[in-house]
């Protein structure tokens, strides 16, 4: 089975930090994403990428950046965290041949 | 731009009740449509999906039918378990890019609870 591994199940981080979140894959996926997930909001695409070294904003990208150094690696950043950016956020891959996407368990992030 | 739209949540049923859970979509062309599935303290997994218009996508006892005339896709399942507590996502897909990236829009889930 594909595996989609988040480093971290929970993160508490203060205000203006800057926080790295890390997933990994290992069925040599090419397409990642991340999604943040919040109560009545469902889930929101904020970047994607579709190869090594290339990446588009999904549909809430401000306040956040990624990056895709190794296929199998899709890191999330917030580049000054804010407790509005604290929420669930979950990681996914899958083929470009295939509808399904794999997802992570999910990192819980809190900022104080 | 393209939206799901579910049905208000939490739904509580007993078990062996009768679920539906209602997801409207819209969007241009002919997306891909899905459910997933969450279980408490873990990531999504895809529970069914349809690609066309009529197509029936099935697992585990759970059933949805594309209807493009009502733009919907509706979950059912006959006779729930303890075990489907969980939240259900409906969602759409269009194709982005020539690589085949595939941007999924969801709904905003519905938490169903079956007591015993």
């Amino acid at each position: 089975d594909v595996k989609v591994t988040q480093s971290s199940r929970y993160l508490v981080k203060r205000t203006g930090e800057k926080v790295f979140l890390e997933c990994v894959q290992d069925m040599d996926h090419e397409n990642m994403f991340w999604y943040r997930q919040d109560p009545g909001l469902g889930l929101r695409l904020i970047y994607f990428s579709y190869d090594v070294k290339m990446k588009e904003k999904g549909d809430i990208p401000e306040g956040y950046s990624v990056s895709r150094e190794k296929k199998e690696r899709f890191s999330l950043i917030l580049e000054s965290a804010s407790t509005n950016q604290t929420s669930m956020y979950l990681c996914a891959s899958k083929t470009g041949a295939d509808y399904g996407y794999t997802f992570g368990s999910g990192t819980r992030l809190t900022v104080v | 731009g393209d939206s799901v739209t579910q049905m208000e949540g939490p739904v509580t049923l007993s078990e062996e009740a009768f679920l539906t859970i209602n997801c409207t979509y819209t969007a241009t062309g002919y997306p891909s449509l899905f459910w997933y599935v969450q279980y408490p303290g873990e990531g999504l997994q895809l529970l069914l999906k349809a690609t066309k218009a009529d197509d029936k996508g099935s697992n585990k006892g759970f059933e949805a039918t594309y209807r493009k005339e009502t733009t919907s896709f509706h979950l059912e399942k006959g006779s729930v378990q303890v075990s489907d507590s969980a939240v259900y996502f409906c969602a759409l897909s269009h194709f982005l890019t020539f690589q085949g990236a595939q941007k999924l829009v969801f709904g905003q889930g519905t938490r169903l609870t079956i007591n015993p």
